[in-house]
């Protein structure tokens, strides 16, 4: 299986604070990438595909970048709505695997 | 809007089997991949398995010997089976729809896939 892992497991920052989030996956998967974000007692919701295509809806402050082994997510300007548990899972090849996720709170 | 709603018991005995429904509302089943995910308390999230809307399967290796995903288009619902639960098996689960993207790579038409609607997930808890 390819193991995906996420870091930090979590981080507190401040309204309009940029935010980063990294992924490495244990072998390249290109970019069969895709970020969640999931917040408690709602169903998750996906952010960007491919790595670094942003689903339709999602607004243009957050970000993917990465290819390969190492990728990010980056949320330019934290709002807050934003709090929220952001998690990342490989599409490469079944199993289907899923980072530990970052939660993300207020500071 | 596509909506999906996980259904069945909350609570389970040991050795016995889980048996969950996700019914899809807003749309057709047709022509997506149906997936099944869990979160067991203080972990991470793990793929159990889909299926597509004309009957094939993929399994996760870890829970292949347990688990059954089955699909009723008449119904517009998919549903998991899992025997011989134990309490490893108490988790969320969530049901989720995978769609794709098609791209031009080197070797020609790929995808990519994600899973693009998810339920609210449903708490099944193994014990005795």
């Amino acid at each position: 299986d390819i193991q995906v892992t996420q870091s930090p497991s979590s981080l507190s920052a401040s309204i309009g604070d940029r935010v980063t989030i990294t992924c490495r996956a244990s072998e390249g998967i290109n970019s069969y990438l895709n970020w969640y974000q999931h917040k408690p007692g709602e169903a998750p919701k996906i952010l960007i595909y491919g790595a670094s295509s942003l689903q339709t809806g999602v607004p243009s402050r957050f970000s993917g970048s990465g290819s390969g082994t190492d990728f990010t997510l980056t949320i330019s300007s934290l709002q807050p709505e934003d709090f929220a548990t952001y998690f990342c899972q490989q599409s490469y090849s079944p199993p289907r695997t899923f980072g530990q996720g970052t939660q993300v709170d207020i500071k | 809007q596509v909506q999906l709603q996980e259904s069945g018991p909350g609570l389970v005995k040991p050795s016995e089997t889980l048996s969950l429904t996700c019914t899809v509302s807003g749309g057709s089943i047709s022509t997506y991949y149906w997936n099944w995910i869990r979160q067991s308390p203080g972990k991470g999230l793990e793929w159990i398995g889909y299926i597509y809307y004309s009957g094939s399967t993929n399994y996760n290796p870890s829970l292949k010997s347990r688990v059954t995903i089955s699909v009723d288009t008449s119904k517009n619902q998919f549903s998991l089976k899992l025997s011989s639960v134990t309490a490893a098996d108490t988790a969320v689960y969530y049901c989720a729809r995978e769609s794709s993207v098609a791209f031009i790579a080197a070797a020609g038409t790929s995808y990519y896939y994600y899973m693009d609607v998810w339920g609210k997930g449903t708490t099944v808890t193994v014990s005795s």
